[in-house]
């Protein structure tokens, strides 16, 4: 079946640390992979995507790489702000299985000064 | 542009007591979706809508009953309130077009509590 694990937090990293979010999945067909990011009382926000093998999804300053020979998806920041302290979340959707998107569990990141 | 609009955005209910929760999007999608969120469970999928006219389950569907009243919306109902559904919902869209999915669009969510 399908489903993504995410790296347990909560991380902490003082500004302008380097982030990294490790994420791996499991598919039974070619998914698209996604970067959610949830800030405190809020939905979910896309944060960047990719849709086959190789791609590079970016956005904000955080990159991730869809590697299909790894089944990973970890995301990137070179160089983090107070203001990208949030939860985020890794997830795929799989049209051979309806449509749905499977979430990791998320990992709350804390930026501090 | 509204996006995903969810209501009400909270709401305490006595265990046995019934409610729907109100889900609409202005996106013209043809995908929507419930989840719940509990602390160190992430996103678990209580039904989902791949299109208008059809719903299917998810991951945690007891309890729990849809009705993809049309395009536009998406309705989750609680027929009798247990505990146990004390959570964070989330209402979700996406339009998913030959392979490419765009992602999903989510509402503000709904604060739940059942005592």
């Amino acid at each position: 079946g399908n489903s993504v694990t995410q790296m347990e937090g909560p991380v902490t990293l003082s500004e302008e640390a380097f982030l990294t979010i490790n994420c791996t999945y499991t598919a039974t067909g070619y998914p698209s992979l996604f970067w959610y990011v949830q800030y405190p009382g809020e939905g979910l926000q896309l944060l960047l995507k990719a849709t086959k093998a190789d791609d590079k999804g970016s956005n904000k300053g955080f990159e991730a790489t869809y590697r299909k020979e790894t089944t990973s998806f970890h995301l990137e920041k070179g160089s983090v702000q107070v203001s990208d302290s949030a939860v985020y979340f890794c997830a795929l959707s799989d049209q051979n299985t309806g449509n749905q998107f499977y979430f990791g569990t998320g990992t709350s990141l804390t930026v501090i000064p | 542009n509204a996006g995903v609009t969810q209501t009400p955005k909270f709401q305490v209910l006595k265990t046995g007591q019934s409610m729907t929760l109100q889900c609409a999007q202005d996106m013209n999608h043809n995908s929507m979706y419930w989840y719940r969120q509990d602390p160190g469970m992430g996103l678990r999928l209580i039904y989902y809508s791949a299109s208008e006219g059809t719903t299917d389950k998810g991951e945690v569907p007891n309890g729990y009953n849809v009705s993809r009243l049309n395009k536009r919306e998406f309705s989750l109902r609680l027929e009798s309130a247990a505990p146990s559904q004390t959570s964070v919902y989330f209402c979700a869209s996406s339009e998913i077009t030959l392979r490419q999915a765009r992602g999903a669009f989510f509402g503000q969510g709904t604060r739940l509590t059942v005592v």
